[in-house]
């Protein structure tokens, strides 16, 4: 099963920031967590992960709570591209993703 | 540009008739996996190769088999669909396998299973 739980659905205006919710609270000492999206139709793409530190890249920034029990994604610019399902993944002890049901981000003109 | 290619894209084939997709990477890469994502679900793991080791889902149906003759190609056999395998099927690679460290997954595009 999925060990993290994450809004099913979002809105964000188009310019604006998305902040990408995640609880993940029997996350383990070494687990990362990952995210990755699927934009319709398409295979999932990864976007970045963190073990403690918050992590940024070209797509996002990832920030991580102390107590690692929850994280949330920002998304700084939302473009219209951007609307996709967003899936927060801690892998398990195989190193396989175990995807959630994600939270389906819609952003607005 | 280094990618993992899938096809067929669209596959229809009748219940009962055995089908096989295929994935190809050029990334070298020494792990393939295959996913099933059924219409508005998440993607589910089926299996995976660690080079030639074979790694089985405990949930994946005996249906499903797969064959990986070298490191660029692994095929996904379904030896009698049923209209609930309908589904797209993604193929990803990875460097390696272990949880904690930094293993990207890349994904192909997906094949798209009809089954009539």
């Amino acid at each position: 099963d999925a060990k993290t739980t994450q809004p099913p659905s979002m809105d964000c205006a188009e310019g604006r920031a998305a902040n990408l919710p995640c609880n993940h609270s029997t996350i383990s000492g070494n687990e990362y967590v990952y995210w990755y999206r699927q934009i319709h139709s398409q295979g999932p793409q990864y976007i970045i992960h963190g073990l403690k530190n918050n992590e940024t890249n070209e797509m996002a920034s990832l920030i991580i709570t102390e107590d690692r029990k929850s994280s949330t994604l920002i998304l700084p610019h939302a473009t219209l591209r951007d609307t996709a399902v967003y899936y927060c993944i801690v892998r398990g002890s195989q190193g396989n993703l175990i995807f959630g049901k994600g939270t389906k981000l819609s952003v607005k003109p | 540009d280094a990618m993992v290619i899938q096809n067929p894209r669209y596959q229809v084939t009748q219940f009962g008739k055995p089908v096989t997709l295929s994935c190809s990477q050029t990334l070298n890469h020494n792990v393939m996996y295959w996913y099933q994502q059924k219409s508005s679900q998440a993607p589910k793991l089926l299996f995976h190769y660690y080079d030639k080791d074979f790694n089985n889902e405990a949930d994946t149906p005996d249906n499903f088999q797969s064959r990986r003759p070298n490191t660029s190609f692994c095929f996904l056999d379904i030896r009698s669909p049923g209209l609930g395998d309908a589904a797209m099927y993604l193929c990803a690679t990875s460097t390696g396998l272990a949880g904690g460290s930094y293993n990207e997954q890349f994904f192909g595009p997906g094949t798209r299973l009809t089954v009539l």
